[in-house]
């Protein structure tokens, strides 16, 4: 079966230090994948996507994502955290052969302490 | 903002109510989709129009009842719900369903039920 885990619950980090939110995937053919963050009382934003070519991917507000085929995952990082990058972020993943569903994660909420 | 907005923000209904979820989008784009969103779980795709047509229906309960009058409105009819469909619903949009491309969401209904 298809599936996305994402398996912390919750990341705090330090302001100004590096973070890390962990996504890993299984999915029966070649992946597009996401990544969504949403801030309190509001709904999912798009961050960044991979579709095909670099595995290093760059998105808004400074994250980045890297493609690792054979570990099938693709975590999510910022080398400088901010306290405003606290929110709830999404993973998602589509087979490429696939209709339109997406297969979500359950989420990652990221704390930053000042 | 995304682009797609959705009325109303909060609702509070009795399991006898009738009320509906309105979703519209300004992004010139022909596929909207209804999420249902719960607490520390993966998103659930609801229902999917492609082009005001129909093209999923993720085995969800008959009393909700969609509606695309055209391909930027969307609206989700809700009767004799239950206690268990208090939840947040998002609404969103993509270029169409059968590419790459992201979602953009709504910032969401918050439904509950009493």
């Amino acid at each position: 079966a298809q599936s996305v885990a994402q398996p912390e619950d919750q990341v705090n980090v330090a302001e100004g230090n590096p973070l890390t939110v962990k996504c890993t995937y299984s999915v029966s053919g070649n992946p597009y994948l996401f990544w969504y963050v949403q801030y309190p009382n509001r709904g999912l934003q798009f961050l960044l996507k991979y579709i095909t070519g670099d595995n290093l991917v760059k998105g808004s507000y400074g994250f980045e994502a890297e493609f690792n085929k054979s570990q099938t995952s693709f975590h999510l990082k910022k080398p400088s955290a901010l306290v405003s990058d606290s929110a709830l972020y999404f993973c998602a993943v589509r087979d490429k052969n696939s209709n339109y569903q997406l297969i979500w994660g359950a989420g990652t909420k990221l704390i930053i302490k000042p | 903002e995304t682009g797609v907005t959705q009325t109303p923000r909060h609702l509070v209904m009795g399991m006898t109510n009738k009320k509906s979820l309105k979703c519209e989008q300004h992004l010139g784009h022909n596929a909207m989709y209804w999420y249902k969103q719960s607490a520390k779980k993966p998103l659930e795709l609801m229902f999917v129009y492609s082009l005001e047509e129909r093209v999923e229906n993720n085995s969800v309960p008959s009393r909700f009842s969609p509606e695309c009058p055209n391909s930027s409105h969307l609206f989700l009819h809700l009767h004799t719900l239950q206690p268990e469909d208090s939840a947040l619903y998002l609404c969103a949009s993509s270029q169409d369903t059968y590419s790459d491309h992201e979602q953009y969401f709504g910032p969401g209904t918050r439904l509950t039920v009493t």
